[in-house]
């Protein structure tokens, strides 16, 4: 089956600590996004990839770090420089960024301060 | 940047009704999309619309690029509709080139 996967469901993080969130897509996909969704609210943007070994920051990318060593994988780090992590992680993919194509979502992770 | 608005924020319908959800952005796009999440947080894609009309089972949507807002229609409303419905929208070449979410449409439909 062609998808993307997030793990894990549930993230508990402890104050001052990094933590990170992993996705893997297997639809041969170019680009790749990380989006954050807080309660009644819809989705911004951290960091997207368009390319293996490249990546840029979106709206909100201020305590969040990426990278994109391998096409299938976009794994996103919640540092202790993000004062308000708890939320919830949505990763995508898309054949190709430039032309806004359709994007795929995972299923998502949920993060909590302990 | 592209501003996106959606309304009603809460729609709650009894089954079998019929609904119209719509959505309206500040900027001409390039991609309009909506999205469909389930209680559980999984988001699917209904949509890819920039323009025009599509139709899929139950649901269907209309773009009017030229005046800025796009509708998503709901016939004979089932349970597993209930969820939160998002538009997004996207401007290549602008200074925002990636999509922006509206807040969505919170639907309850109840048996």
């Amino acid at each position: 089956d062609g998808g993307i996967t997030q793990s894990p469901k549930y993230l508990f993080r402890k104050e001052g600590q990094n933590v990170t969130l992993s996705c893997e897509q297997n639809l041969n996909h170019d680009a790749m996004y990380w989006y954050r969704q807080d309660p009644g609210q819809g989705l911004r943007l951290i960091y997207y990839s368009q390319i293996v070994n490249d990546f840029q920051k979106g709206d909100i990318a201020e305590g969040y770090s990426v990278s994109r060593e391998k096409k299938e994988s976009f794994p996103l780090t919640v540092t202790s420089a993000q004062k308000n992590p708890t939320a919830f992680y949505l990763c995508a993919s898309s054949r190709d960024r430039e032309t806004g194509e359709t994007q795929y979502f995972g299923p998502g992770t949920r993060l909590l301060v302990l | 940047g592209i501003q996106v608005e959606q309304s009603p924020p809460d729609l709650i319908l009894q089954e079998g009704a019929n609904s119209t959800l719509r959505c309206n952005f500040s900027d001409s796009v390039n991609n309009l999309q909506w999205f469909h999440q389930n209680p559980w947080g999984q988001l699917i894609n209904l949509f890819y619309i920039p323009s025009g009309t599509k139709q899929n089972g139950r649901l269907s949507a209309t773009t009017v690029a030229t005046e800025r807002y796009s509708l998503l229609y709901i016939s004979s409303s089932q349970t597993t509709d209930s969820g939160v419905y998002f538009c997004a929208a996207y401007n290549y070449g602008g200074s925002q080139g990636n999509l922006i979410f509206g807040k969505g449409t919170k639907l309850s439909v109840k048996p």
